[in-house]
């Protein structure tokens, strides 16, 4: 089945530092997502992203669809205390009728302030 | 507000034990989803539909079933519980294509 690998598996930053993480996929996706957890509750969405090329900002977070469509990163500039969590990726081939989505294994970030 | 909510948010039970935890939503999506989520494994998926009367396996559906008499609620059984079932399970739903799901609270189930 299709796999994502998600890099790196943990952060540790001083408050201030930016961030950057991402996702490589063996195989094509039609969508990418970007999820946070906060401990003890369930995956937020951040940012969506449905075309090629696309970048995308929410707040200081930055998203882009990779060009090959087999890979994506997140930024995450002037990190603060409560951007604290683990952060999944998530792909989804939306060829067909498959809503699927498949998770990376998530980047635990810590902050320090 | 549209929400998704999950009932119970804890649950300890017993090996053996029929267990039903509920997923509901409202604001009408179509496809509804369950994951679990362990420490080493990231999200699984559990089982999914994608409107009234479907419901498809995920990777992990061994012990599990679902059933979707209606648009909102998608509840998860687990027919005979049993140790290795002990994790956290969330529920989702998403729209048509668009792919992006939004996730409940999360249960955790403890089963000894």
């Amino acid at each position: 089945g299709q796999q994502l690998n998600q890099s790196p598996q943990s952060m540790f930053i001083q408050e201030g530092e930016d961030v950057s993480m991402n996702c490589t996929s063996s195989s094509i996706f039609n969508t990418w997502l970007w999820y946070k957890q906060d401990p003890g509750e369930g995956p937020v969405l951040l940012i969506a992203l449905y075309k090629a090329g696309e970048l995308t900002s929410n707040g200081r977070l930055t998203a882009q669809f990779g060009i090959t469509r087999k890979d994506s990163f997140l930024n995450i500039s002037a990190s603060i205390p409560s951007d604290v969590g683990i952060y999944f990726c998530a792909g989804q081939d939306s060829g067909g009728s498959n809503y699927k989505l498949t998770f990376g294994k998530g980047t635990l970030l810590t902050v320090n302030p | 507000d549209a929400e998704i909510t999950q009932s119970p948010r804890h649950k300890i039970t017993e090996t053996g034990r029929q267990v039903t935890l509920a997923c509901h939503q409202t604001w009408n999506h179509n496809n509804m989803f369950w994951y679990r989520q362990d420490l080493g494994h990231g999200l699984r998926l559990i089982h999914y539909s994608y409107g009234v009367q479907d419901t498809n396996k995920g990777e992990v559906s061994d012990g599990y079933s679902v059933s979707r008499s209606n648009t909102e609620d998608l509840p998860l059984t687990l027919e005979s519980a049993a140790s290795s079932q002990t994790s956290v399970y969330f529920c989702a739903s998403s729209i048509g294509r668009s792919g992006a799901q939004y996730f409940g609270p999360g249960t955790r189930l403890l089963v000894l």
